[in-house]
């Protein structure tokens, strides 16, 4: 079955270190989405792809990157981590196309910075 | 710019009365609307959505969502509820740009009391 994957699914690291988070869809859909989610904020889109090489900002891009170089994977990089990413990241992805199409989630990855 | 309000972080119901989740939007032009259900420590699955058509939406799980246009909202409802639909459930929004981006609302937890 096709499925969306992230790891680590827990990782604690220094403030100051740059950290990547990986995520690994097999529905080879085309856009891909990462969002933090975080105590009365709800989910925040932090930033999201509608395809190979095509990257854009979310609303809480800032300290963020990713990149695209195939379809199935957008990893997540923090350059220089802070507390205020301390954070539970969640990967998501969808069909391309004019279509209304929901978005499949992974697990999340719980990010706790010291 | 969309924007959605869930007003209540959270609804206590009984087992087997009914329950509703309430949700209001804001969005240029015509929109297309979400409900989520998250169990602990797992991602967001997707329960229904909104297009266009008939207002009453049937989702999985015996769920469904009203949408009333004049009062801009999309209330998740359940005509019995279950100890097992205790769970944080969110609601989204999109518009009809093409783009396929989803703002969350801040989630709503559900408990059901035996």
């Amino acid at each position: 079955d096709a499925e969306i994957t992230q790891s680590p699914r827990h990782k604690i690291t220094e403030t100051g270190r740059q950290v990547t988070l990986a995520c690994h869809q097999t529905w080879n859909h085309n856009n891909m989405f990462w969002y933090r989610q975080d105590l009365g904020h709800g989910l925040r889109l932090i930033h999201y792809s509608y395809g190979v090489h095509d990257t854009n900002k979310g609303e809480v891009s800032d300290g963020y990157s990713v990149s695209r170089s195939n379809t199935e994977d957008l990893p997540l990089t923090l350059e220089s981590a802070a507390s205020s990413q301390t954070s539970v990241y969640f990967c998501a992805s969808s069909r391309p196309g004019q279509g209304v199409y929901e978005q499949y989630f992974g697990p999340g990855t719980r990010l706790t910075v010291t | 710019a969309q924007s959605v309000a869930q007003p209540e972080d959270q609804v206590n119901v009984a087992e087997g009365n009914p329950l509703t989740v309430k949700c209001t939007y804001s969005v240029s032009g015509n929109p297309y609307l979400f409900w989520y259900v998250q169990y602990p420590n797992r991602g967001l699955q997707f329960l229904l959505k909104y297009i266009t058509g008939d207002n009453l939406v049937k989702g999985s799980y015996g769920f469904e969502a009203e949408f009333n246009k004049s009062q801009t909202s999309f209330h998740l409802k359940k005509p019995s509820a279950l100890v097992s639909d205790s769970a944080l459930y969110f609601c989204a929004v999109r518009d009809d740009t093409g783009f396929q981006k989803l703002v969350f609302g801040t989630g709503t937890r559900l408990l059901v009391s035996p």
